[in-house]
């Protein structure tokens, strides 16, 4: 089974300055890494993944992460945040040879202050 | 990206009486549905997999009696919570692939908020 810790509830910071959500994860076998985001009373979107490859992900919205796998992380960034970037923000895994059930971490509120 | 709708986007109800949630692929097949549910200020819980024209398999805790999902075809899916009480109150979300396996990205539904007095 998977697990995924997200280390911050929320994240306060000001507009501008650079920002890092963290994540790490368990899993016994190999796994794939998603970043979604969820503005209030709608659905996810997909950020970035990482599948196999380079380690540094570049994602939509100017957002990036990179993969860790000696620490098991898998860290978001964005090195100047908007207003519009406030939301949550959730990391998740899924197993390569599985069934795509995502397994998601609980969730960073990221607010972005003017 | 492919889109996912939902619906309705909220409901209230009595308790005891049922309610259907409809999630629907716009513009692509979905083979496979993922249903999961949130409650305020927490993750998305996995409850459910659907294939097309197969059975749903659900996780372990999730009432199969009590959340009853159809996947009747490649472009809807339909999650119905019979009996409901105010403990089921909560945001419930669809998500849908193309392929029944490999790395194929989730597309997720707006998402149905439904609150049972």
């Amino acid at each position: 089974a998977q697990s995924v810790t997200q280390l911050d509830s929320q994240v306060p910071v000001f507009e501008e300055a650079p920002v890092e959500l963290r994540c790490n994860y368990s899993s016994s076998v190999s796994v794939y890494l998603f970043w979604y985001v969820q503005y209030p009373n709608q659905g996810l979107q997909l950020l970035l993944k990482y599948l196999s490859g380079s380690t540094l992900v570049k994602g939509i919205n100017g957002f990036e992460a990179e993969f860790n796998k000696s620490q098991t992380s898998f860290h978001l960034r964005k090195p100047s945040v908007h207003i519009s970037d406030t939301a949550e923000y959730f990391c998740a895994v899924s197993e390569v040879q599985g069934a795509q059930k995502l397994v998601f971490g609980q969730g960073t509120r990221l607010t972005i202050n003017p | 990206g492919a889109v996912v709708s939902q619906h309705p986007s909220w409901v209230i109800c009595k308790s005891g009486t049922s309610v259907k949630i409809e999630c629907r692929s716009l513009d692509f097949q979905a083979t496979t549905m993922f249903w999961y549910r949130q409650f305020p200020k927490q993750s998305l819980m996995l409850m459910a997999t659907s294939n097309e024209g197969s059975k749903a398999t659900y996780e372990q805790g999730v009432e199969k009696d009590k959340f009853l999902i159809n996947h009747a075809s490649l472009t809807l899916s339909t999650l119905t919570v019979t009996s409901a009480h105010p403990e089921d109150s909560s945001f419930y979300i669809c998500s849908a692939t193309g392929t029944s396996g490999g790395t194929d990205e989730q597309f997720f539904g707006p998402g149905t908020r439904l609150t049972v007095l």
